[in-house]
């Protein structure tokens, strides 16, 4: 089935230490895009990537950082310079924009900071 | 004041209850998003709206883009309908944003 993976679904972190989350999907969509969740808030933007080896900074891309090698794939990396990590993360895609077309997500992973 | 807001916050129901969920926005869209994030996590598309309404089995979906409201309504609750439904608001700017609401909890009680 198509769909989105993410992986792992939960992760510890001490401080100081770069993690990498994978997202990957099978749905063929150009455009992907990495989320962050926190208890009572709605869900921020922090990259989001529209076509291969191209990305955009969201509303909260400091301390981290994407890559876009292959159409499947939009790993984030959470470094060190991130303040406040520990949170759940939530990789999407859409056909199109996401201002237009259809948000498929990913089950999220759950960062936390010992 | 949020660009996107949600009312109730948090929702408890009898089972078979009709339910409604409101979301109020402040920014001119393009589209709406209903969405239903289940209790480990993962996240649902349910309706994507830019006006009147839609309906999918139980759900129906409506917007009202001049008085900038949409509402989620759920007919027969079931307890399995218990989730985190969001509403998300896209816009056409500069770049590709989506604004999410802050969520209403749902609990339905059989």
């Amino acid at each position: 089935d198509g769909g989105i993976t993410q992986s792992p679904k939960y992760l510890f972190r001490k401080e100081g230490q770069n993690v990498t989350l994978s997202c990957e999907q099978n749905l063929n969509h150009d455009a992907m895009y990495w989320y962050r969740q926190d208890p009572g808030q709605g869900l921020r933007l922090i990259y989001y990537s529209q076509i291969v080896n191209d990305f955009q900074k969201g509303d909260i891309a400091e301390g981290y950082s994407v890559s876009r090698e292959k159409k499947e794939s939009f790993p984030l990396t959470v470094t060190s310079a991130q303040k406040n990590p520990t949170a759940f993360y939530l990789c999407a895609s859409s056909m199109g924009l996401a201002a237009t077309g259809e948000l498929f997500f990913g089950e999220g992973s759950r960062l936390t900071v010992l | 004041k949020n660009e996107v807001e949600q009312s109730p916050q948090n929702l408890t129901a009898q089972e078979g209850e009709f339910i409604t969920i409101n979301c109020s926005y402040s920014v001119g869209i393009s589209a709406l998003h209903w969405l239903q994030q289940h209790p480990g996590g993962g996240i649902v598309s349910l309706f994507m709206l830019s006006s009147g309404k839609k309906k999918h089995g139980r759900l129906i979906a409506t917007i009202n883009i001049q008085e900038k409201h949409s509402s989620l309504h759920i007919t027969a609750s079931h307890p399995r309908d218990s989730a985190v439904y969001i509403c998300a608001v896209a816009q056409r700017v500069s770049y590709d944003k989506v604004i999410f609401g802050p969520g209403t909890s749902l609990s339905v009680i059989p």
